[in-house]
């Protein structure tokens, strides 16, 4: 079957750099993406993946390996307004979205 | 309004109401979604309407009908839901569905509670 997985609930402080890991099986795969969902709000695109490697914007970078099935969103300098979830979804060889439960981030003072 | 609006953003019904939700895009896209959002789970696709077509049914239960009257509207139409149908429900939009890494736009959701 098609599964995604990333940790449910991380805490990290204001100012730090946090990693939310994601590892994908899909049948194919045709990109991994990156939502942020503030509490109540709409989840909003971050990043999109397809080819392996690092790419960066501004304070958020997503990294892809797609001979592991592993992605990541790096969130550096981090500012209490990160607090919300991060969702990964991968695209498989149908172009069917796959999607993670969410990693719910929280940011301490 | 600029985005994806979705009315309304809270409604509670007992199981033997009829409701409806409502989804407008204002971004000209063509690709509309439904997604259900349960707590800790994985987002759900329920429908997938492309140029006002459907082209996706995820063996959801009758009790939800969807409507999409044109490109930029799109309903949930709710009938005899159960409790464990509670939940978000999550209206999206993007330029194309069919192939391609397509962006999704979302709504807020409709927090829908079954009694």
């Amino acid at each position: 079957g098609q599964n995604i997985d990333q940790p449910t609930e991380m805490t990290a402080t204001e100012g730090a750099i946090v990693q939310i890991n994601c590892t994908y099986q899909t049948s194919g795969f045709n990109g991994l993406f990156w939502y942020q969902q503030h509490a109540g709000e709409a989840p909003t695109f971050l990043s999109y993946n397809v080819l392996d490697g690092l790419e960066e914007k501004g304070r958020f970078s997503s990294f892809l390996s797609r001979s592991k099935g592993y992605s990541y969103l790096l969130l550096k300098e981090l500012q209490m307004k990160d607090s919300a979830s991060y969702l990964c979804a991968a695209l498989d060889s149908n172009y069917q979205l796959i999607w993670g439960a969410g990693t719910k981030l929280i940011i301490k003072p | 309004e600029t985005g994806v609006t979705q009315t309304p953003r809270h409604l509670v019904m007992g199981m033997t109401n009829k409701k409806s939700l409502k989804c407008e895009q204002h971004l000209g896209h063509n690709a509309m979604y439904w997604y259900k959002q349960s707590a800790k789970k994985p987002l759900e696709l329920m429908f997938v309407y492309s140029l006002e077509e459907r082209v996706e049914n995820n063996s959801v239960p009758s009790r939800f009908s969807p409507e999409c009257p044109n490109s930029s509207h799109l309903f949930l139409h709710l009938h005899t839901l159960q409790p464990e149908d509670s939940a978000l429900y999550l209206c999206a939009s993007s330029q194309d569905p069919l192939g391609g890494a397509n962006v999704l736009t979302f709504g807020a959701g409709s927090r829908l509670t079954v009694l």
